[in-house]
């Protein structure tokens, strides 16, 4: 059972250069979302998705952006990378809309970024 | 605005009980969570709390007090594996999850 996965695990790549981060679920979730997680911050929405078709913007979406072309695929890619950028991201799933009505999230493994 | 309190790190010996403590001030509730965080892994859910009240799973427990904006975490005969991070979570009047910063919980021998 793979659940959710992400690639690539960990990146280091240089400002000004375009990156996309990619995450595949075979649960059939019809949520998903893409945080980024910074030492001493919660966890921070990027954008998300209601169902495939559909995207929004969440709390920090500058500088990103995402495509639902399907149910399983939910891409994040970086335009022009900054060394700002560099943080720890995690895609996640749930079969809820934000995880309501104990809908839990589902998450990936994680995606290290590094911007130099 | 809407913010999440928690700890950043609690200390505890294995083989007792910690509380992990969570406030909260969030336009409109619709639900609370809680999920554990081993370093360098994913977030995996533990809890869900949405009416007053304590919910037992096994060795942890966790509490919801809504008038209060106030949430607890109990986790009874720590094992070394529990150490980890803990993060509460709530969901607003749009269905968005708000996340405080967790807190990093160590047990010592």
């Amino acid at each position: 059972i793979a659940g959710i996965t992400q690639a690539p695990t960990s990146q280091i790549l240089a400002a000004g250069r375009r990156m996309t981060l990619r995450c595949t679920q075979d649960m059939r979730h019809n949520a998903m979302y893409w945080y980024r997680q910074d030492l001493g911050l919660g966890l921070r929405l990027i954008h998300y998705s209601n169902t495939a078709g559909t995207t929004g913007k969440g709390e920090v979406p500058d500088g990103y952006s995402v495509s639902r072309a399907n149910t399983d695929d939910f891409p994040l890619t970086l335009a022009s990378a900054v060394p700002s950028q560099t943080s720890v991201y995690f895609c996640a799933s749930s079969d809820r809309l934000a995880g309501g009505d104990t809908g839990e999230l589902f998450f990936g493994e994680g995606s290290r970024l590094t911007v130099l | 605005g809407q913010n999440i309190d928690q700890p950043t790190e609690m200390t505890a010996t294995e083989g007792a009980i910690v509380q992990i403590n969570c406030t909260y001030q969030t336009s409109g509730f619709n639900g609370l969570f809680w999920y554990q965080q081993h370093a360098g892994e994913a977030p995996t859910f533990l809890s869900y709390n949405v009416l007053d009240g304590l919910e037992e799973k096994g060795r942890f427990s966790s509490f919801l007090s809504r008038s209060k904006g106030y949430s607890y975490l109990l986790l009874k005969e720590l094992q070394m594996k529990d150490s980890a991070s803990y993060l509460c979570a709530t969901l607003d009047s749009n269905y968005q999850l708000i996340w405080g910063a967790g807190t990093k919980l160590i047990i010592k021998p």
